[in-house]
Protein backbone atom coordinates (compact mmCIF):
# COMPACT_ATOMS: atom_id res chain seq x y z
CA UNK A 1 0.00 0.00 0.00
CA UNK A 2 1.03 3.79 -1.10
CA UNK A 3 1.91 5.70 2.14
CA UNK A 4 1.21 9.42 2.40
CA UNK A 5 2.38 11.84 0.20
CA UNK A 6 2.88 15.22 -0.06
CA UNK A 7 3.49 18.17 -2.36
CA UNK A 8 5.86 20.11 -2.98
CA UNK A 9 8.42 18.65 -0.43
CA UNK A 10 10.22 22.06 -0.19
CA UNK A 11 8.87 25.75 -0.64
CA UNK A 12 10.04 29.18 -0.92
CA UNK A 13 7.83 32.32 -0.47
CA UNK A 14 8.10 35.74 0.04
CA UNK A 15 6.33 37.26 2.63
CA UNK A 16 2.34 38.48 2.02
CA UNK A 17 1.93 35.93 -0.90
CA UNK A 18 0.29 33.06 0.00
CA UNK A 19 0.79 29.05 -0.67
CA UNK A 20 -0.97 25.68 -1.04
CA UNK A 21 0.35 22.51 0.45
CA UNK A 22 -1.65 19.05 -0.98
CA UNK A 23 -1.61 15.89 0.97
CA UNK A 24 -2.60 12.43 -0.47
CA UNK A 25 -3.79 9.92 2.29
CA UNK A 26 -3.45 6.26 2.22
CA UNK A 27 -6.15 4.38 -0.04
CA UNK A 28 -8.88 3.95 2.17
CA UNK A 29 -8.31 6.48 4.96
CA UNK A 30 -10.99 9.22 5.43
CA UNK A 31 -9.40 11.30 8.12
CA UNK A 32 -6.54 13.73 6.87
CA UNK A 33 -5.03 15.97 9.43
CA UNK A 34 -2.61 18.43 9.23
CA UNK A 35 0.19 19.77 11.60
CA UNK A 36 2.83 22.75 11.70
CA UNK A 37 6.24 22.11 13.58
CA UNK A 38 8.83 24.79 13.69
CA UNK A 39 12.48 23.82 15.10
CA UNK A 40 12.62 22.61 18.68
CA UNK A 41 9.02 22.55 18.98
CA UNK A 42 6.09 19.86 19.22
CA UNK A 43 3.46 18.80 16.95
CA UNK A 44 0.76 22.17 16.35
CA UNK A 45 -2.56 20.91 15.51
CA UNK A 46 -3.57 22.55 12.38
CA UNK A 47 -7.04 20.95 11.68
CA UNK A 48 -8.69 17.80 10.93
CA UNK A 49 -10.88 16.61 8.35
CA UNK A 50 -13.15 13.50 7.84
CA UNK A 51 -14.82 12.82 4.93
CA UNK A 52 -14.65 16.39 3.44
CA UNK A 53 -15.50 17.63 6.89
CA UNK A 54 -13.43 19.84 9.12
CA UNK A 55 -13.78 17.91 12.56
CA UNK A 56 -11.35 19.10 14.67
CA UNK A 57 -10.06 22.81 14.72
CA UNK A 58 -6.43 23.58 16.51
CA UNK A 59 -5.39 27.85 17.41
CA UNK A 60 -4.58 28.93 14.38
CA UNK A 61 -5.55 32.47 12.91
CA UNK A 62 -7.98 32.34 9.71
CA UNK A 63 -4.90 32.42 7.27
CA UNK A 64 -4.80 28.77 7.64
CA UNK A 65 -7.44 27.06 6.19
CA UNK A 66 -7.87 23.56 4.47
CA UNK A 67 -10.45 21.47 2.33
CA UNK A 68 -10.38 17.74 1.63
CA UNK A 69 -11.88 16.41 -1.92
CA UNK A 70 -14.13 13.17 -2.02
CA UNK A 71 -11.24 11.45 -2.90
CA UNK A 72 -10.00 12.17 0.50
CA UNK A 73 -7.05 14.26 -1.07
CA UNK A 74 -6.55 17.72 1.19
CA UNK A 75 -4.83 20.99 0.55
CA UNK A 76 -3.76 23.36 3.04
CA UNK A 77 -3.71 27.36 2.04
CA UNK A 78 -2.18 29.56 3.99
CA UNK A 79 -2.72 33.30 2.94
CA UNK A 80 -0.56 36.47 3.59
CA UNK A 81 2.37 34.68 4.73
CA UNK A 82 4.68 35.94 7.64
CA UNK A 83 8.14 34.71 8.25
CA UNK A 84 6.71 32.63 11.20
CA UNK A 85 4.79 30.84 8.87
CA UNK A 86 8.38 29.34 8.07
CA UNK A 87 7.88 25.57 9.29
CA UNK A 88 7.75 21.70 8.36
CA UNK A 89 3.64 21.22 7.62
CA UNK A 90 2.98 17.44 8.51
CA UNK A 91 -0.20 15.84 7.12
CA UNK A 92 -1.01 12.14 8.80
CA UNK A 93 -4.03 9.81 7.65
CA UNK A 94 -6.32 7.56 8.98
CA UNK A 95 -9.53 5.21 9.10
CA UNK A 96 -10.66 8.19 11.74
CA UNK A 97 -11.91 6.66 14.68
CA UNK A 98 -10.40 6.46 17.70
CA UNK A 99 -8.53 3.32 17.79
CA UNK A 100 -6.58 3.87 14.65
CA UNK A 101 -2.87 5.00 14.26
CA UNK A 102 -2.19 8.37 12.58
CA UNK A 103 0.14 7.91 9.65
CA UNK A 104 2.47 10.64 8.63
CA UNK A 105 3.65 12.28 4.97
CA UNK A 106 7.30 13.44 4.76
CA UNK A 107 6.41 16.55 4.94
CA UNK A 108 6.59 19.89 3.34
CA UNK A 109 9.63 22.16 4.44
CA UNK A 110 8.18 25.54 3.88
CA UNK A 111 10.67 28.64 3.84
CA UNK A 112 9.02 32.31 4.27
CA UNK A 113 11.71 35.38 3.93
CA UNK B 1 -8.45 21.99 28.54
CA UNK B 2 -7.03 18.55 27.80
CA UNK B 3 -3.33 18.15 28.08
CA UNK B 4 -0.74 15.64 27.16
CA UNK B 5 3.14 16.10 29.29
CA UNK B 6 6.56 14.70 28.49
CA UNK B 7 9.85 15.45 30.11
CA UNK B 8 11.10 17.19 27.47
CA UNK B 9 15.21 16.04 28.22
CA UNK B 10 17.41 15.43 27.08
CA UNK B 11 17.19 12.00 28.44
CA UNK B 12 21.13 10.27 27.79
CA UNK B 13 20.98 6.79 28.48
CA UNK B 14 24.30 4.76 28.29
CA UNK B 15 24.48 2.03 25.06
CA UNK B 16 23.00 -1.64 26.23
CA UNK B 17 20.62 -0.05 29.20
CA UNK B 18 17.08 0.45 29.52
CA UNK B 19 15.08 3.85 28.55
CA UNK B 20 12.36 4.76 29.76
CA UNK B 21 9.99 7.15 29.04
CA UNK B 22 7.11 8.60 30.90
CA UNK B 23 3.67 10.34 29.73
CA UNK B 24 0.62 11.62 31.32
CA UNK B 25 -2.55 12.98 30.59
CA UNK B 26 -5.79 14.71 31.77
CA UNK B 27 -8.49 13.03 30.20
CA UNK B 28 -9.88 10.26 32.40
CA UNK B 29 -12.04 8.76 29.15
CA UNK B 30 -8.86 8.51 27.50
CA UNK B 31 -9.01 5.47 24.92
CA UNK B 32 -5.77 4.72 22.38
CA UNK B 33 -2.28 5.43 22.96
CA UNK B 34 0.68 5.82 21.06
CA UNK B 35 4.49 6.18 20.84
CA UNK B 36 5.98 7.76 18.07
CA UNK B 37 9.41 8.32 17.31
CA UNK B 38 10.78 11.44 15.02
CA UNK B 39 14.66 11.76 13.96
CA UNK B 40 15.42 14.97 13.46
CA UNK B 41 13.97 16.43 10.29
CA UNK B 42 12.16 13.66 9.43
CA UNK B 43 8.22 12.88 9.99
CA UNK B 44 6.99 10.96 12.92
CA UNK B 45 6.76 7.31 12.80
CA UNK B 46 4.68 4.87 14.96
CA UNK B 47 6.13 2.68 17.32
CA UNK B 48 3.52 1.34 19.73
CA UNK B 49 -0.21 1.72 19.97
CA UNK B 50 -1.68 0.29 23.49
CA UNK B 51 -5.29 0.45 24.18
CA UNK B 52 -5.66 -2.02 27.66
CA UNK B 53 -4.16 -1.43 30.89
CA UNK B 54 -1.27 -3.93 31.17
CA UNK B 55 2.32 -4.00 29.14
CA UNK B 56 2.89 -4.57 25.62
CA UNK B 57 5.94 -5.89 24.21
CA UNK B 58 7.28 -5.72 20.54
CA UNK B 59 10.63 -6.46 19.81
CA UNK B 60 13.08 -4.40 22.28
CA UNK B 61 10.15 -2.04 23.21
CA UNK B 62 7.38 -2.23 25.41
CA UNK B 63 4.48 0.22 26.02
CA UNK B 64 2.65 0.35 29.61
CA UNK B 65 -0.44 1.45 30.36
CA UNK B 66 -2.22 2.63 33.51
CA UNK B 67 -5.19 4.25 32.82
CA UNK B 68 -6.02 4.74 36.68
CA UNK B 69 -3.01 6.84 37.51
CA UNK B 70 -3.39 8.14 33.63
CA UNK B 71 0.53 7.46 32.37
CA UNK B 72 1.80 5.75 29.91
CA UNK B 73 5.64 5.06 29.53
CA UNK B 74 7.49 3.34 27.26
CA UNK B 75 10.56 1.12 27.54
CA UNK B 76 13.44 0.60 25.22
CA UNK B 77 16.22 -2.49 26.90
CA UNK B 78 19.56 -2.90 25.03
CA UNK B 79 19.42 0.70 23.78
CA UNK B 80 21.06 1.47 20.83
CA UNK B 81 22.83 4.72 18.92
CA UNK B 82 20.49 4.29 16.72
CA UNK B 83 17.37 5.15 19.30
CA UNK B 84 18.27 8.44 19.65
CA UNK B 85 15.53 10.67 18.76
CA UNK B 86 12.47 12.43 19.99
CA UNK B 87 9.50 10.45 21.28
CA UNK B 88 6.21 11.55 20.97
CA UNK B 89 3.09 10.39 23.28
CA UNK B 90 -0.01 10.95 21.81
CA UNK B 91 -3.79 10.46 23.31
CA UNK B 92 -6.93 10.21 22.08
CA UNK B 93 -10.90 9.58 23.01
CA UNK B 94 -14.30 9.99 21.93
CA UNK B 95 -14.21 13.34 24.15
CA UNK B 96 -11.78 14.76 22.31
CA UNK B 97 -13.91 13.80 18.98
CA UNK B 98 -11.40 11.43 18.23
CA UNK B 99 -8.40 14.46 17.70
CA UNK B 100 -4.58 13.42 18.77
CA UNK B 101 -3.56 14.90 21.78
CA UNK B 102 -0.02 15.35 21.64
CA UNK B 103 2.54 15.50 23.80
CA UNK B 104 5.96 18.24 23.22
CA UNK B 105 8.17 14.57 22.97
CA UNK B 106 11.31 13.68 25.06
CA UNK B 107 14.78 14.03 23.45
CA UNK B 108 16.40 10.76 24.14
CA UNK B 109 20.06 10.02 23.66
CA UNK B 110 21.79 7.07 23.59
CA UNK B 111 25.72 7.59 23.99
CA UNK B 112 27.88 4.60 23.04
Amino acid sequence: KAGVTQTPRYLIKTRGQQVTLSCSPISGHRSVSWYQQTPGQGLQFLFEYFSETQRNKGNFPGRFSGRQFSNSRSEMNVSTLELGDSALYLCASSLGDAQETQYFGPGTRLLVL
Amino acid sequence: QKEVEQNSGPLSVPEGAIASLNCTYSDRVSQSFFWYRQYSGKSPELIMSIYSNGDKEDGRFTAQLNKASQYVSLLIRDSQPSDSATYLCAVTSRGSNYQLIWGAGTKLIIKP
